[in-house]
Parts: C-alpha cells; sequence; structure tokens
C-alpha cells in the first residue's frame, strides 16, 4: 500500500469547516483512499472512502486531485464531537487483498468552542 | 444491528503469564482483525481471520497467535506477557476482502506489571 503523510495537528473552530490534507504520492491506479477517525479511547471509526471522484456522506466529503496525488476530507461544520485523531489510508481494493490496515500517525484534529 | 464487543475490557496481568482477548463481530461479518495500539507505536497489524483461515500476518513475535470459529468469533492470546505488551489491543470485522471498511470494537485495555 503506498505511504501517506499528514500534518501532525490542526485546530479548527466550532462550526467551520475542517480541512484535513493527506499527501499519497506513490498511490497506484487500484488503491482507494480511506479515512478513519479515532476518538479519545474508542476504536478507529469508518468516515468515507474514494478512487478518484470526490464522494460525499453524511459525515464527511472526500476531494481527490485529479493526479490523484492528494485528499482533503472536509467536515463542513466540525463540532467538538469532531475532536479526534483522523488517519488517511490507501490500500487496494482487491478482494483477495484482506483487511490489513496501514495506519500512520494521523492528523490530531481538535476543535475548538 | 450490534456492534463488535470485546471481553474483557480492561486486564491486569504480570510478566510471564498468557492472556486471552476475545472478539464477537458485527452477525454476518466473516473477517476479523486485531492490531495492537500503544502510545510509542501507534495503530499496528496483528493479525486477520477470514472464514477460519489466518489470512494476513503482522510483523509480530510467535508469542502473538489467534484462532477463528466456525461463528466468526475471534480470540488472541499472548503468551510469556513482557511489559511492552500493555497496550489497547483492538478487534475490527468486515463483511469480507479488501472491499469493505472495517468496523472496529472499543477495544481490551492490556496492562502488564
Amino acid at each position: 500500500d503506498a505511504k501517506t503523510t499528514q500534518p501532525t495537528s490542526m485546530d479548527c473552530a466550532e462550526g467551520r469547516a475542517a480541512n484535513l490534507p493527506c499527501n499519497h504520492s506513490t498511490i497506484s491506479g487500484n488503491e482507494y483512499v480511506y479515512w478513519y477517525r479515532q476518538i479519545h479511547s474508542q476504536g478507529p471509526q469508518y468516515i468515507i472512502h474514494g478512487l478518484k471522484n470526490n464522494e460525499t456522506n453524511e459525515m464527511a466529503s472526500l476531494i481527490i486531485t485529479e493526479d490523484r496525488k492528494s485528499s482533503t476530507l472536509i467536515l463542513p461544520h466540525a463540532t467538538l464531537r469532531d475532536t479526534a485523531v483522523y488517519y488517511c489510508i490507501v490500500r487496494s481494493r482487491n478482494n483477495n487483498a484482506g483487511n490489513m490496515l496501514t495506519f500512520g500517525g494521523g492528523t490530531r484534529l481538535m476543535v475548538k468552542p | 444491528k450490534a456492534g463488535v464487543t470485546q471481553t474483557p475490557r480492561y486486564l491486569i496481568k504480570t510478566r510471564g503469564q498468557q492472556v486471552t482477548l476475545s472478539c464477537s463481530p458485527i452477525s454476518g461479518h466473516r473477517s476479523v482483525s486485531w492490531y495492537q495500539q500503544t502510545p510509542g507505536q501507534g495503530l499496528q497489524f496483528l493479525f486477520e481471520y477470514f472464514s477460519e483461515t489466518q489470512r494476513n500476518k503482522g510483523n509480530f513475535p510467535g508469542r502473538f497467535s489467534g484462532r477463528q470459529f466456525s461463528n466468526s468469533r475471534s480470540e488472541m492470546n499472548v503468551s510469556t506477557l513482557e511489559l511492552g505488551d500493555s497496550a489497547l489491543y483492538l478487534c475490527a470485522s468486515s463483511t469480507g476482502g479488501g472491499l469493505y471498511e472495517q468496523y472496529f470494537g472499543p477495544g481490551t485495555r492490556l496492562t502488564v506489571t
């Protein structure tokens, strides 16, 4: 799986959009971008994933650049409950590849009142 | 639908002892993965079981082992505990192969004294 690079930490004001960047310059054609988050002392939670088109669900939006070398996770209206460590993971979606996730350091997002 | 459950939630063991942790996946999920989380090393993949067979294995010593039962419940065992095994052990379940997102349990906090 391709390596990812994320900022160590970010702050965001409550109610504003949180934009979390991720670099994955070595991503290959069959690799997807996944985002998980981990709220303190809980298990990681799946947020969203995408291949090359922008994706949106009830939690967030994922914007992937045209060259697929980077992406941005957007929380449109951050709340205090969004304070967590956010992990960007790149992996193959091969059905035989199994479910091994390689977590990097992630971005610690602090949402402030 | 009930989420992933892990038992026990907290455990204190003495160096040299062994420990068994249990994970019950979401109903219908056939894949169970185990992760270790420590402040120093972050989240690291231990192994994955799919239909009672180990499908992937991380870079951990042989003291760490696991198994999966026919009802998809999984156990992991750590023998000859070391102080460095103190960690949060997380279990994640998924429907199948690399196509699907994973759902994590709350974890078992193991302290080795």
